[in-house]
C-alpha cells in the first residue's frame, strides 16, 4: 500500500520568514495530494491540494509543488504569521474511487513574532 | 467541514463499557471514514464506506465496529474488547476528491 513520509516534525520560524514542509510517496498510483491543517483541538482543514497533472498550485500566501517523478510534494508558506502555527498533515491517495488517503506523520509548526 | 457534525464532543466511559460515536454529513457523498488520532500523532484509520450497507476495515478496526444504513449517518461504536479507547475520533466524509473532517469526539476511558 501506499506509504507517506513527511519531514520535518517539528518547525519553527520567524515571523515573516517562509515555511517549507516536505512529503515523499511511494506509490506511483498516486495523484490527489491534499495538506490539511489542524490547529489544537480542532478538526483537519483542507487548506490546498494538487492532482498530478500539475506541477504546483498557488493560493495566496499558500503554494504545493509536486514532483512526480521523485514522488514527493511539498508545501511552502510565505510570509508567516502566528495563527500560521498548526500541525499539517500531508496525505496522498492513489486513482481509482476506492483508494484511501495516507496521511503523513504531521509537522508542527510554530512562527515565533 | 460544514456540512459534517459529530456528537458527542466530550465522552466519558467506564472500562468494560461499549459506547457510540455519532457522525452525520447533509453533503451527500457516498464515501465516509473514521480517524482516531492520539496526542502527538497523526491520523489512523479505523473503517470507511463507499456506499450505504457496505464498509471495509481500516488499519485498526479492532474492538471496534461500524454501521452505514443510511447515507448521511456513519456511526462508530467503541466496544469493551478496544483495549485503549481513549482519543479523539475524527469523521470524515469525501465528494470528487476532496475530503472533509468533521468537529471529532474526544473519548477518555475513566
Amino acid at each position: 500500500g501506499e506509504n507517506v513520509e513527511q519531514h520535518p516534525s517539528t518547525l519553527s520560524v520567524q515571523e515573516g520568514d517562509s515555511a517549507v514542509i516536505k512529503c515523499t510517496y511511494s506509490d506511483s498510483a498516486s495523484n490527489y495530494f491534499p495538506w490539511y491543517k489542524q490547529e489544537l483541538g480542532k478538526r483537519p482543514q483542507l487548506i490546498i491540494d494538487i492532482r498530478s497533472n500539475v506541477g504546483e498550485k498557488k493560493d495566496q500566501r499558500i503554494a504545493v509543488t509536486l514532483n512526480k517523478t521523485a514522488k514527493h510534494f511539498s508545501l511552502h508558506i510565505t510570509e508567516t504569521q502566528p495563527e500560521d502555527s498548526a500541525v499539517y498533515f500531508c496525505a496522498a491517495r492513489p486513482s481509482g474511487s476506492a483508494r484511501q488517503l495516507t496521511f503523513g506523520s504531521g509537522t508542527q509548526l510554530t512562527v515565533l513574532p | 467541514d460544514g456540512g459534517i457534525t459529530q456528537s458527542p464532543k466530550y465522552l466519558f466511559r467506564k472500562e468494560g463499557q461499549n459506547v457510540t460515536l455519532s457522525c452525520e454529513q447533509n453533503l451527500n457523498h457516498d464515501a465516509m471514514y473514521w480517524y482516531r488520532q492520539d496526542p502527538g500523532q497523526g491520523l489512523r484509520l479505523i473503517y470507511y464506506s463507499q456506499i450505504v450497507n457496505d464498509f471495509q476495515k481500516g488499519d485498526i478496526a479492532e474492538g471496534y465496529s461500524v454501521s452505514r444504513e443510511k447515507k448521511e449517518s456513519f456511526p462508530l461504536t467503541v466496544t469493551s474488547a478496544q483495549k485503549n479507547p481513549t482519543a479523539f475520533y475524527l469523521c470524515a466524509s469525501r465528494g470528487y476528491n476532496e475530503q472533509f473532517f468533521g468537529p471529532g469526539t474526544r473519548l477518555t476511558v475513566l
